[in-house]
């Protein structure tokens, strides 16, 4: 049974660099779409990017500029970096796996990673 | 870009049929999932591509698209059933969120 493991910082200055990691357990990051997704307190789900094992990948265009999703196969892992945060960057961060054939339907989810910007 | 329009809350009769609409401009030609979340949760898959049920989801759970409406049906609400509900569409390589909708039994 495929798992996610996600661990990152979770208190941030204004202006520094979130980063991320997601670890896959249980299975390989072959044939699937991996996923960073938010949630700011008491909001709805927002989509980060995605990333295969071949890194190819698509990001949300409102998020563009300052995300890097990067994928380590020999890990079995995948990252998230986002530069310049600020405030409105205070969310609980996901990973999750799209699943391959449905649209990306996110069938498998990591535990959360709340990530805090205050100076 | 493509919004997807969701009512924030829904209110059901415990054991009564709950419907929780996702509305979007010809919604019906495209893949519509369905995730259930409970406070302080991940999010968990309900339904995806419109009407399939992942393992695990009982039977009482069902969905429908057409035109510009998906609809996640719930029959026989249950106290447990009490959560966020949130739909989720792909669109033009990117992933759409509805902004979540409040599920109340009653």
């Amino acid at each position: 049974q495929v798992q996610l493991q996600q661990w990152g910082a979770g208190l941030l200055k204004p202006s520094e660099t979130l980063s991320l990691t997601c670890a896959v357990y249980g299975g390989s990051l072959s044939g699937n779409y991996w996923n960073w997704i938010r949630q700011p307190p008491g909001k709805g789900l927002e989509w980060i990017g995605e990333i295969n094992d071949s890194g190819n990948y698509n990001n949300n265009p409102s998020l563009k500029s300052r995300v890097t999703i990067a994928v380590d196969t020999s890990k079995n892992q995948f990252s998230l970096k986002m530069s310049s945060v600020t405030a409105a960057d205070t969310a609980m961060y996901f990973c999750a796996r799209g699943l391959a054939g449905t649209g990306s339907a996110f069938d498998i989810w990591g535990q959360g990673t709340l990530v805090t910007v205050s100076s | 870009s493509y919004e997807v329009i969701q009512p924030l809350s829904v209110s059901v009769a415990l054991g009564q049929t709950a419907r929780i609409t996702c509305g979007g401009n010809n919604i019906g030609y495209k893949n519509v999932h369905w995730y259930q979340q409970r406070p302080g949760q991940a999010p968990v898959l309900v339904m995806y591509r419109d009407n399939k049920r992942p393992p695990g989801i009982p039977e009482r759970f069902s969905g429908s698209n057409s035109g510009n409406t998906a609809t996640l049906t719930i029959s026989g609400a249950q106290s447990g059933d009490e959560a966020d509900y949130c739909c989720q569409v792909w669109d033009t390589s990117r992933v759409v969120f509805g902004g979540g909708t409040k599920l109340t039994v009653l």
